[in-house]
């Protein structure tokens, strides 16, 4: 198993302003995610963090508005830029120890997101 | 793309009870993981299924994945408080790397 930890666990936040979520997995690790998840609803897939280049988005997110930043195979950055509202959410960064599908994912505690 | 489809989205449980959640696929699966996530918490991985018609058990919880590999199934038996929470189910993405979660079932449970 992976253990995920992340930083920080919880924060309001102004409209306007930026927050940076810090990842940090206890082993190295192929893959690293972030996803998104509203209050009551599923996991969405924000972007694939990949190390030493620039992250893989989904459709509809976006490196202006939630830069990705990976160093190395066991850290992993996500900012969420000019927040609304709408940013509320709980973030959770995943990671995979190896890169086929059929390896299970690991989670985060998350961060729970409250924009004001 | 692929979705994952699951019913109920809400299952409320008498405690001692047995209930069971269903994952339907537009696609077939090469794989099919369940997660559960405890109120205020993050999805933990139970398990996963590879072969067709596989049946793994977990205590009171019993998995299945089907013949053609694009349903599977959760059946819970004995119900009880410890089991509240939104089971996940999870399958990869055709010629992809990545998970498609399903919406959820959240499972209360009143004594």
């Amino acid at each position: 198993s992976a253990v995920i930890s992340q930083k920080p666990s919880r924060d309001i936040c102004q409209r306007g302003t930026s927050l940076t979520i810090q990842c940090q997995v206890d082993s190295q690790v192929t893959m690293m995610f972030w996803y998104r998840q509203q209050p009551g609803q599923s996991l969405t897939l924000i972007a694939t963090a990949n190390q030493g280049s620039e992250a893989t988005y989904e459709s509809g997110f976006v490196i202006d508005k939630f830069p990705i930043s990976r160093p190395n195979l066991t850290f992993s950055t996500l900012t969420v830029s000019n927040m609304s509202p709408e940013d509320s959410s709980i973030y959770l960064c995943s990671a995979r120890r190896g890169g086929r599908r059929e390896e299970t994912q690991y989670f985060g505690p998350g961060t729970r997101l409250l924009v004001l | 793309g692929q979705q994952v489809m699951q019913i109920p989205q809400y299952q409320h449980v008498q405690e001692g009870e047995d209930f069971t959640t269903y994952c339907n696929s537009s696609t077939t699966l090469s794989n099919i993981q369940w997660y559960k996530q405890r109120p205020g918490g993050h999805p933990v991985f139970l398990i996963q299924l590879v072969k067709s018609g596989e049946v793994k058990k977990q205590k009171r919880l019993t998995f299945q994945f089907g013949e053609a590999k694009k349903n599977s199934s959760l059946h819970i038996t004995a119900t009880q408080t410890t089991d509240v929470g939104t089971y996940f189910c999870a399958g990869p993405t055709p010629g992809d790397y990545k998970l498609s979660f399903g919406a959820g079932t959240t499972v209360t449970v009143r004594a």
